[in-house]
């Protein structure tokens, strides 16, 4: 079946520094690749998305990459701060429909 | 916009229970719906897809009988957990898009569920 397999599993940081999470996915159908942060006992918040027919988006400190060759996306975010510390999830789409399988999390955990 | 509300937010209650948990879309109308269950530490897995009108498609593993689901209109979907046992223990969350293929998948609060 499709398969998200997510690194690293922590990551540490300190404040101001860079993070970068990677992810690969197994169907090259897939063309929906979401990125979501979860604080404990929370829902997942969508924090960007990236869809298949561009290979860079980003939104402030938050950016995401996506090489569909490889089937690889990443998550980059730049100028950690304190409150980034979170559980952050990738996923990617099952063909011909909206459910998403989900990665296996990186827990990041920015210090002051 | 977009928003899910689940209830209830936390559960308590004796094995052979049965729990049911609702998910509401308030603003869009969803026509579809998604099931997780998150246990600690770990990550969402997907449980059933739920399509207003019509049955919902399990994931392999997922005991139809077990888990029921019900989307009777656009705008809500119920779990129920049949005979609920200490291992359904976990953290059940619910999700919804306002048309086919389309996202993102909105989610709701969760519901901790704790059976003893």
């Amino acid at each position: 079946g499709e398969n998200v397999e997510q690194h690293p599993s922590t990551l540490s940081v300190q404040e101001g520094d860079s993070a970068v999470i990677k992810c690969t996915y197994s169907d090259s159908a897939s063309n929906y690749f979401p990125w979501y942060k979860q604080e404990l006992g929370k829902r997942p918040q969508l924090i960007i998305d990236i869809r298949s027919n561009v290979g860079e988006k980003k939104d402030q400190r938050i950016a995401v990459t996506l090489n569909k060759t490889a089937k690889h996306f990443s998550l980059h975010i730049t100028e950690t701060q304190p409150e980034d510390s979170a559980v952050y999830f990738c996923a990617a789409n099952g063909v011909d429909t909206d459910k998403l399988i989900f990665g296996t999390g990186t827990r990041l955990q920015v210090f002051p | 916009g977009a928003v899910v509300s689940q209830h209830p937010s936390w559960v308590i209650c004796k094995s052979g229970t049965s729990v049911k948990i609702e998910c509401r879309s308030l603003d869009f109308q969803a026509t579809t719906m998604f099931w997780y269950r998150q246990f600690p530490k770990q990550s969402l897995m997907l449980m059933a897809t739920s399509n207003e009108g019509s049955k919902a498609t399990y994931e392999q593993g997922v005991e139809k009988d077990k888990f029921l689901i019900n989307h009777a209109s656009l705008t809500l979907s119920t779990l129920t957990v049949t005979s609920a046992h200490p291992e359904d223990s976990s953290f059940y969350i619910c999700s919804a898009v306002g048309s086919p293929l389309s996202q993102p998948q909105h989610f709701g609060d969760g519901t901790r569920l704790s059976i003893l």
